[in-house]
């Protein structure tokens, strides 16, 4: 199975500034056949599902603010929200859909400080 | 837009089968791109893939080896829709339960609203 784990835990940023959260795989879930990670990034809040912000490691999902974005390639990867807004308090997980089976992040609570 | 929706019920005693249904509006079960998969969360075990299944041809099912001895998912094409059945459940079961849509080879796209199973004497 691979492994995906991020850092930190939890996050306290302030409004407008950058917040960072970094996953990394046990492996690597670039596929050589059409160069593409296969590493997703979604949000959470209470009471729902996840939301997906970021696919292939860095492709904006439709209706996502330009604020978020994902890098990366390999085995380490990072979502970056550049300018922290109120609405962003979630929490966070990426997730590996290279191999089965599929697997998370165990998560990352970002907060308002 | 495709649409999951999530039924079954919440509450159950240990031993017992969950049996949850997720009907697909937007697109079909027979999708020879999509699969259809079922994921739970709870604060002991984080989100836990486990398992799909999926029509390629022929039906396929994936199964995490967590629950490989308990676990049956099966689509019911008459109704548009897949079921998770989970046998002898336990404490441990307890978890949101999530429906969700894998398109192609990709993430999983869409998700049911959940489910919180409850197992407990």
């Amino acid at each position: 199975d691979i492994v995906m784990t991020q850092s930190p835990d939890s996050l306290a940023v302030s409004l407008g500034e950058r917040a960072t959260i970094n996953c990394k795989s046990s492996q690597s879930v670039l596929h050589s056949s059409n160069n593409k990670n296969y590493l997703a990034w979604y949000q959470q809040k209470p009471g729902q599902p996840p939301k997906v912000l970021i696919y292939w490691a860095s492709t904006r999902e439709s209706g996502v603010p330009d604020r978020i974005g994902g890098s990366g390639s390999g085995t380490d990867f990072t979502l970056t929200i550049s300018s922290l807004q109120a609405e962003d308090v979630a929490v966070y997980y990426c997730h590996q859909y290279y191999s089965v089976p599929f697997t998370f992040g165990q998560g990352t609570k970002l907060e308002i400080k | 837009q495709v649409h999951l929706q999530q039924s079954g019920p919440g509450l159950m005693k240990p031993s017992q089968t969950l049996s949850l249904t997720c009907a697909i509006s937007g697109d079909s079960v027979s999708s020879s791109s999509a699969s259809w998969n079922w994921i739970r969360q709870s604060p002991s075990r984080g989100l836990e893939w486990l398992g799909r299944t999926y029509y390629r041809s022929k039906w396929y099912n994936d199964y995490a080896v967590s629950v490989k001895s308990r676990i049956t998912i099966n689509p019911d094409t008459s109704k548009n829709q897949f079921s998770l059945q989970l046998n002898s459940v336990t404490p441990e079961d307890t978890a949101v339960y999530y429906c969700a849509r894998r398109g192609g080879y990709q993430h999983f796209d869409y998700w049911g609203q959940g489910t919180l199973v409850t197992v407990s004497s």
